[in-house]
């Protein structure tokens, strides 16, 4: 199994609405990330989890909260969005390094949620 | 993690190859190239990677100058469903935490009939 799932794949929600994107993944790698990427710009990095901990948070408003349960499991709870926060929002996984794990380091991407706030 | 740049956007005529060019002057010695390309409106997909070896598989290669400070992928036959934006990283892999991935502005890539 080499997927990374997202769910919902579409999404829309008030800027007073609490809502979560999920993503799932079963490639046992310890490391995730959440990407955010507007229409015609490259995906930004928002937040990288490694072994669970929260690693970088690339000064993200606290509107966006990520929660990374399990291994195999990673959230990203919304709340009070604005309509600027409309995107693809994009989740990815890999090893991190230094497992002892044969591995070529990539990211595995998952389709994405695609978020409009109204 | 250093910066790329590529060049905004390149056309090729199917079945001939596709060269895309990437520059990353600043990169430091361990930090490793990788490639990626986007579809329209689906994630990123994984290419190939290199520190600075020329590495080849089965989806493109990837030559990468003696002095590190610049790579190209070559897609060998260039096919319509190649047609995607395609991304240049350099990235620390082996560093104590899972690092940075962080994608420039890419070159969009149109393979031509």
């Amino acid at each position: 199994d080499t997927e990374v799932t997202q769910t919902p794949k579409h999404l829309v929600m008030g800027m007073t609405n609490k809502k979560s994107l999920k993503c799932e993944q079963h490639m046992g790698h310890r490391a995730m990330y959440w990407y955010k990427q507007k229409a015609k710009k490259p995906p930004e990095l928002m937040f990288v989890y490694s072994y669970e901990k929260l690693s970088i948070n690339e000064s993200v408003p606290s509107r966006f909260s990520p929660e990374c349960p399990n291994s195999s499991l990673l959230n990203l709870h919304l709340h009070a969005l604005q309509p600027e926060d409309s995107a693809l929002y994009l989740c990815a996984s890999s090893h991190p390094a230094r497992t002892g794990v044969e591995s070529t380091g990539e990211l595995f991407f998952g389709e994405g949620s695609r978020l409009t706030v109204l | 993690d250093a910066k790329t740049t590529q060049p905004p956007s390149m056309d090729c005529a199917e079945g001939r190859a596709a060269n895309l060019p990437c520059n990353h002057s600043t990169i430091s010695g361990n930090e490793y190239v990788y490639w990626y390309r986007q579809i329209h409106s689906q994630g990123p997909q994984y290419i190939i990677h290199g520190l600075k070896n020329n590495e080849t598989n089965e989806m493109a290669s990837l030559i990468i100058t003696e002095d590190r400070k610049s790579s190209t992928l070559i897609l060998p036959h260039a096919t319509l469903r190649d047609t995607a934006v395609y991304y240049c990283i350099v990235r620390a892999y082996f560093n104590t935490n899972a690092g940075k991935s962080t994608f420039g502005d890419g070159t969009t890539l149109t393979v031509k009939p």
